[in-house]
């Protein structure tokens, strides 16, 4: 199994640039989270989605959209990139087995840099 | 609301020397309590969890954390530390009153942990 896989691993945009984020994982898992990390402020939630077809906001999700159209698939659109907008984005999925205290499974992040 | 506090943002300790990384919680019901781990450049791996039973848990990589209820605290903890056991430590807490469908981790502002040969 290779788990969580995000794409690209990196990327530079400039200002006003669009982007699609990928995440893929192959452990049959219903739900799917999209995280930024930044220095010194942990990992923070910016879209989730509890099921195919099916997403929520989370803490920080102004300037991004989601789509879950496929079980296996979450991705993170950026319509209008900002400076603001570097950082490094985590996919993570987790399984509806043992609800809230199943674990997350991280991707290996995707490094974006806003000119 | 929960929330999670890493006190302390480095922590240095010697090789073979014990090693505790300090996690304080805040929830409004029971809570579900997280560790991981993140090399550079890389993701967060999985630790160990606590859900319920047993107040200590062991988990990957010879580590283990104990969950103090009355103290609000979840420390990571072990034995002998390995030049290896560098690396940035997260604790994460999802409160067990979240609605259904909700189960979103917060996670600490992270503790750098670093071993000294």
């Amino acid at each position: 199994n290779a788990g969580v896989t995000q794409t690209p691993k990196f990327r530079v945009l400039k200002t006003g640039q669009s982007m699609t984020l990928l995440c893929a994982q192959d452990m049959n898992h219903e739900y799917m989270y999209w995280y930024r990390q930044d220095p010194g402020m942990g990992l923070r939630l910016i879209h989730y989605s509890v099921g195919e077809g099916t997403t929520a906001k989370g803490e920080v999700p102004d300037g991004y959209n989601v789509s879950r159209l496929k079980k296996q698939n979450f991705l993170l659109g950026l319509e209008s990139a900002a400076p603001s907008q570097t950082s490094v984005y985590f996919c993570a999925s987790s399984s509806a087995r043992q609800g809230a205290g199943d674990t997350q499974y991280f991707g290996p992040g995707t490094r974006l840099t806003v000119l | 609301a929960q929330s999670v506090a890493q006190p302390e943002d480095q922590v240095n300790v010697a090789e073979g020397n014990p090693l505790t990384v300090k996690c304080t919680y805040s929830v409004s019901g029971n809570p579900y309590l997280f560790w991981y781990v993140q090399y550079p450049n890389r993701g967060l791996q999985f630790l160990l969890k606590y859900i319920t039973g047993d107040n200590l848990v062991k988990g990957s990589y010879g580590f283990e954390a104990e969950f103090n209820k009355s103290q609000t605290s979840f420390h990571l903890k072990k034995p002998s530390a390995l030049v290896s056991d560098s690396a940035l430590y997260f604790c994460a807490v999802r409160d067990t009153r979240s609605g259904a469908g909700s189960y979103q981790l917060t996670f600490g502002k992270g503790t750098k942990l670093s071993v000294i040969p």
